[in-house]
Parts: C-alpha cells; structure tokens; sequence
C-alpha cells in the first residue's frame, strides 16, 4: 500500500464554519506534511510533523492548526478562513530518512470558502 | 530564493526522448537532486534523485553535470501520459530539519507532448 488518503476530496465552508481535513498513510512514515497550492502555482509547504511532534510552521496564521493523533493520521483544522485560503490543500508522507527515498502525495483536497 | 531555474514550458513529441534542464548554479556540497512531476489534477509524484552521479530508474535517467551546476532530466520515449509539470527541488541533506531539508518546490516546466 503506497497510497495517501485525503478526505474530502471537495470542500466548500463559510468563512465562519469549522472544518477539518483528513489524511491517513498506512505505509509506516514517520514524516508528514501539509502544502497549499494555488491554481496554476507551485505547492507551498505549510507545516511537518516528525515522529507525530510540529517540527516545522512555515509562518502558517492560526487559522490553520496542524494535529497528528498518530503515526498514521494528519489533521487540518480549519475556522475563519478567507476566501483567499481556497486552494488544493496537499498531504504526503516520507519515511524519517526521507532525503534519500521518496515522499508520497495525496490527491488533494480542494477548499472552496465563500 | 530561488535555487534552481527551469524553463517555464517545454514541448515534445510522443515516443520522442525529451531533455528537461535545470540549473542550480549556487548548489552547496550537500545538497541532493530531486525531480517530481504533477500531472493534472493529481498531487506531485516523485521521478528520481542523485547527487553526484548520473542515476536510472524505471521512470527516467538523471544526468548531473561535473560541476553540478546543473542536470538534465531524461524521459527516454515520452507518452501523453507524461505530460506535467516537472519540478526541480534541491534538499540539503545538512538541514534535513529545517526548511531547507524539505521539498520546496519552485516553478518547474510544464511539459506538453504531442501525439
């Protein structure tokens, strides 16, 4: 199984509306990531979870918060967001020592906020 | 800053063999190579990485010049199925904890192939 699960795959939320982004890798990673892209832009790295501890926050707002339950799972939670936050939000998984193996996407969540 | 520059777009020919450039003229000692590609409406995929010295996989080779200053991404016979964007990531492998360690992606090359 190589496969990153995001749910869901479509999303469309009030500015006022709380929501949260699913992720899940049963590959054994101990490395997961949260990007944000935006139409016809390259993916922006948000936030990395190492061994389930925040080990980076790409100067994220707070309105975006980052949860890991467990090695397999990766949560974004999501309240007051901007119409400007809607973009392909991305999820993907590494093994630690992922400078020399592959890191695995998802395919995305697309949030719409109105 | 940008580390790596591509040409924006890129056209080919199906079952033609197609040469993606990157140059990465302030490459550090320990910096690693990587290309990933995304192709439409699917999150990016890895493709291959080196340091040194040129690397084969099943998907493509990777050609990194002596002073490696650049490389050269190889699709040996592309299909239509490889038309994406293909981006060109350095990884310091001395900074795998901060921002520089992770894939930062930068603009990549569009790749269009023709039938």
């Amino acid at each position: 199984d190589t496969e990153v699960t995001q749910t869901p795959k479509h999303l469309v939320m009030g500015m006022t509306n709380k929501k949260s982004l699913k992720c899940e890798q049963h590959m054994g990673h101990r490395a997961m990531y949260w990007y944000k892209q935006k139409a016809k832009k390259p993916p922006e790295l948000m936030f990395v979870y190492s061994y389930e501890k925040l080990s980076i926050n790409e100067s994220v707002p707070s309105r975006f918060s980052p949860e890991c339950p467990n090695s397999s799972l990766l949560n974004l939670h999501l309240h007051a967001l901007q119409p400007e936050d809607s973009a392909l939000y991305l999820c993907a998984s590494s093994r630690e020592d992922s400078l020399f193996t592959e890191a695995f996407f998802g395919q995305g969540t697309r949030l719409t906020v109105v | 800053d940008a580390k790596t520059t591509q040409p924006n777009s890129m056209e080919s020919n199906e079952e033609e063999p197609v040469h993606l450039p990157c140059n990465h003229s302030t490459i550090s000692g320990t910096d690693y190579i990587h290309w990933y590609r995304q192709l439409p409406s699917q999150g990016p995929e890895y493709v291959i990485h080196g340091l040194t010295s040129n690397v084969n996989n099943r998907m493509a080779s990777l050609a990194i010049a002596e002073d490696r200053k650049s490389s050269t991404l190889i699709l040996h016979r592309a299909t239509l199925r490889d038309a994406a964007v293909y981006y060109c990531i350095l990884r310091d492998v001395l900074n795998y904890g901060g921002s520089q360690g992770n894939l930062i992606f930068g603009k990549g090359t569009k790749l269009s192939v023709k039938p």
